[in-house]
């Protein structure tokens, strides 16, 4: 079962930042928190991971709260092309990779 | 980064027989995966694919329904055996570089199955 909860979508405005919540609660102190967005008709593409600092590359920065019971994916001049649906995804550093895909949430775009 | 290609990219096939997809990574890599996402849905691993040994499978999943195969470290495949048009499904082969570590995962484009 997946280990996280976000909205099932969300509008976002080109050119504006899009802020992308994600629950995890339950997260255990050795998972971390990785971002993947999947844009229609191709296989997902990983974004950032995170465990307790914020991080920031050249897509987005994440954003995680100091409990670490919640983060935030941000997108910081929004495309169209960004139009995709992201997924949260918690991840022991031991899982040997297996990635447990929630139903993410479908970001629109618009102009 | 890596990158993977897969074959075919979709067919149509008929119900009861079976269908292999290839997967291909550019370079060595540690881990292979499958995944399935089923029309409108997320993606949910279907098995591990072990380098020289069977593959690890999920739960609901089994090696005689999803036989794969790992001859090296760069090729995979799934086999998707006596086809019902519930096996309909984006099918995914993944890989991870560990070396890397962030061990960020890489998606192939999907083979898109239909079964009628």
């Amino acid at each position: 079962d997946a280990k996280t909860t976000q909205p099932p979508s969300m509008d976002c405005a080109e050119g504006r930042a899009a802020n992308l919540p994600c629950n995890h609660s339950t997260i255990s102190g050795n998972e971390y928190v990785y971002w993947y967005r999947q844009i229609h008709s191709q296989g997902p593409q990983y974004i950032i991971h995170g465990l307790k600092n914020n991080e920031t590359n050249e897509m987005a920065s994440l954003i995680i709260t100091e409990d670490r019971k919640s983060s935030t994916l941000i997108l910081p001049h929004a495309t169209l092309r960004d139009t995709a649906v992201y997924y949260c995804i918690v991840r022991e550093t031991d899982s040997w990779g297996k990635l447990q895909f929630g139903a993410g949430t479908q970001v629109v775009v618009t102009p | 980064s890596a990158v993977i290609s897969q074959k075919p990219s979709r067919d149509i096939c008929q119900r009861g027989t079976s269908l292999t997809i290839q997967c291909q990574v550019d370079s060595q890599v540690t881990m292979m995966f499958w995944y399935r996402q089923q029309p409108g849905q997320s993606l949910t691993l279907i098995a591990t694919a072990n380098q020289g040994s069977e593959a690890t499978y999920e739960s609901g999943f089994v090696i005689d329904k999803f036989p794969i195969s790992r001859p090296n470290l760069t090729f995979s495949t799934l086999t998707v055996s006596n086809m019902s048009p519930e096996d309909s499904s984006i099918y995914l082969c993944s890989a991870l570089r560990q070396d890397r570590g962030s061990g960020e995962q890489f998606f192939g484009p999907g083979t898109r199955l239909t079964v009628l």
